[in-house]
């Protein structure tokens, strides 16, 4: 497996309070992604990176904001969460060749806001 | 907005049958089609990354095709088994410097034993 990890696996909040979720990998890949899964829209990109301090956004990315510090950690926070982003979190990777390289998934990050 | 549209959406077949399904993806621009494979509870993983033409893949008793000019591909499993019960999902990338990947909803393949 590749060596991805996301934290914290499960998170219950409350509306209105800030979120981080962490994703670590340690293959060092240059791309990193966010998605979330909704029942009816499958996967759907919030952001992306491309590099270190590289980043750009995906299809729905209002709401969210991203950091990427160091190759191996990808940060994706909810400044102001609201229960519209109660939803399943996966972290993918993918190596130098960007998307010509297949994607590696987290286990996921379950959130929940109430 | 591009538009990434997989069918059937779900799909019953009894062990043994071989089945096939869909992805449609814009024709213009292409760069790399993706399928993945989405067991419940788990994370997706790769099945194909394909990129040109008539290209056709094969991983056991799973296969694919693409083909660019139309926008499409399929992706055929051969003798299905209940452990290929799972969503498989297809992710479309334009011809860009950008590494985003556009997901299809998913075609999820129930096989009764």
């Amino acid at each position: 497996d590749a060596g991805i990890t996301q934290s914290p696996r499960h998170k219950v909040t409350e509306t209105g309070t800030p979120v981080t979720l962490r994703c670590h990998q340690t293959e060092n890949h240059r791309y990193m992604y966010w998605y979330r899964q909704d029942p009816g829209h499958g996967l759907r990109l919030i952001h992306y990176s491309y590099g270190v301090k590289d980043t750009d956004k995906g299809e729905v990315s209002d709401g969210y904001s991203v950091s990427r510090s160091k190759t191996e950690d990808f940060l994706l926070t909810l400044e102001s969460a609201t229960s519209s982003q109660t939803s399943v979190y996966f972290c993918a990777i993918s190596g130098n060749r960007g998307s010509d390289n297949e994607q590696f998934f987290g286990p996921g990050t379950r959130l929940t806001v109430l | 907005i591009l538009n990434v549209e997989q069918s059937p959406q779900s799909l019953h077949v009894q062990e043994g049958d071989s089945t096939n399904f869909t992805c449609s993806f814009p024709s213009s621009n292409f760069y790399a089609l993706h399928w993945y494979r989405w067991e419940t509870a788990k994370s997706p993983e790769a099945l194909f990354v394909m990129t040109l033409n008539g290209d056709e893949k094969k991983k056991g008793r799973i296969s694919a095709t693409l083909n660019t000019k139309e926008g499409y591909s399929y992706l055929y499993i051969k003798g299905s088994q209940p452990e290929d019960s799972a969503t498989y999902l297809c992710a479309f990338k334009g011809s860009s410097n950008t590494g985003k990947l556009i997901f299809g909803q998913g075609t999820t393949l129930q096989v009764k034993p």
